[in-house]
């Protein structure tokens, strides 16, 4: 999806490890988003930013950090992975719609 | 407790009929909603969407109904061709931010 870049596409992770997922963005928005995609669950709010230096607990944080460094970066970290965190996540962005990136397919064993 | 609910995992259409894709919620501060439309290993994307202050929105095929004293929502599309075969979630938000999305509909339009 145009404008919205998610890094890795793909990782399997031990359990207990860390990782850190990267969302990039050139569109200048203020808000960005982490999702999580789980089967029968739809989509659910992990955390999200309002802008540059901010962040806040959405639906299901636990387990989860993020940082908004930088405008255009909105980081997901994993500091002991688990395999309930097994998911597909997805960043996404917001104007006046939100705009999705292609998404990250974790897996924890 | 899930606050938006689409109770029909799949749904089957032939091509050229019309395809339903219904969603209800529970919170009555929701005032706005959309619907998006997901292929596999690709993003969701924006569909069409409706403010609160209205009962029905369309854009060419898709068409979106909202009853509000019922918390239900509808997505029509008509004619369905086998291109909208995907996964269709509803989501919404009051304000317009923090989207809750539904669990999605697998759509499949048979040629």
């Amino acid at each position: 999806n145009a404008g919205v870049t998610q890094t890795p596409k793909f990782r399997v992770l031990k359990t207990g490890q860390s990782m850190t997922l990267l969302c990039a963005q050139d569109m200048n928005h203020e808000y960005m988003y982490w999702y999580r995609q789980d089967p029968g669950m739809g989509l659910r709010l992990i955390h999200y930013s309002v802008g540059e230096g901010t962040t806040a607990k959405g639906e299901v944080p636990d387990g989860y950090n993020v940082s908004r460094l930088k405008k255009q970066n909105f980081l997901l970290g994993l500091e002991s992975a688990a395999p309930s965190q097994t998911s597909v996540y997805f960043c996404a962005t917001q104007e006046y719609g939100y705009t999705f990136g292609s998404g990250t397919r974790l897996t924890v064993v | 407790d899930q606050q938006v609910k689409q109770n029909s995992p799949s749904l089957s259409v032939q091509e050229g009929r019309i395809s339903i894709l219904n969603c209800d919620y529970t919170n009555s501060m929701f005032d706005y909603f959309l619907w998006y439309k997901k292929y596999p290993a690709e993003g969701p994307t924006f569909l069409i969407s409706i403010s609160s202050i209205k009962d029905k929105n369309e854009d060419g095929r898709f068409t979106v109904f909202l009853n509000k004293s019922a918390k239900h929502l509808s997505l029509h599309i008509v004619p369905s061709q086998p291109g909208d075969s995907a996964v269709y979630f509803c989501a919404a938000s009051e304000g317009g931010n923090k989207l809750v999305f539904g669990a999605g509909t697998i759509l499949r339009v048979k040629s």
